[in-house]
């Protein structure tokens, strides 16, 4: 078990470009979260999954992002026609769903986004 | 709905001396509580969790939490601090079935001074 994972660690790029982040979960969680962070503050929801269906979506996720988690493993944030707001730290957390309860929910390390 | 409200936003102690960090809560449901913790650079990692057992938690490094529903409050701490204990905190609160995202505080920075 090598934890969450996520790539990449930073991303520049210039306002109007697309980037993508990859996360891949702890393995057999069935549950993915995706956070975002900016400086000062804590991390806000963003959007989660379980298996590979996007269950809820946070009214932050505006349409210039996307989320998607093909084959209920791996998941990619894309955020299109980036703006310098953007710029934040973004979080993946994995989960496993047992029965009626959700076990804890491990993060992680984090993908550091700048928009110049 | 739920919120989480952290009484400070930086608290300062000298090391072995204790440490409190505040956190209150809201919530509509049966609430689990977390506090996480981020070192500079570093992911969020958990410290502990309430979620309906002993009110009292036990979590990594020395930390422990009490959950008091009257005073709707989770509080952080530690008998003695630790200059690896410098970090930013996080109190965390969702519902137990985890049908809503975890909702964070705004952090308490917590400094120790040799």
């Amino acid at each position: 078990d090598t934890g969450v994972s996520q790539d990449p660690r930073h991303k520049i790029t210039k306002r109007g470009q697309n980037v993508t982040f990859r996360c891949d979960p702890i393995s057999e969680h069935n549950r993915l979260y995706w956070y975002r962070q900016t400086l000062g503050q804590g991390p806000e929801f963003l959007t989660y999954f379980q298996n590979e269906a996007q269950l809820e979506k946070s009214r932050l996720l505006s349409d210039r992002f996307s989320a998607e988690r093909p084959k209920g493993s791996f998941s990619t944030l894309e955020i299109q026609r980036t703006e310098q707001g953007d710029s934040a730290m973004y979080l993946c957390a994995s989960s496993r769903l047992q029965g009626a309860f959700q076990e804890t929910q491990y993060f992680g390390p984090g993908t550091r986004l700048l928009v110049l | 709905a739920q919120s989480v409200t952290q009484l400070d936003s930086h608290v300062s102690v000298s090391e072995g001396t204790p440490v409190l960090l505040r956190c209150n809560y809201s919530s509509s449901y049966s609430p689990s509580l977390f506090w996480y913790v981020q070192h500079p650079n570093k992911g969020l990692q958990l410290l502990l969790k309430y979620t309906s057992a002993a009110t009292l938690v036990k979590g990594i490094n020395g930390f422990e939490a009490e959950f008091k529903k009257s005073e709707t409050s989770f509080h952080l701490t530690k008998p003695s601090a630790h200059m690896s204990d410098a970090a930013e905190y996080f109190c965390v609160v969702s519902d137990r079935a985890g049908n809503t995202p975890l909702v964070f505080g705004k952090g308490t920075r917590l400094s120790v001074i040799a």
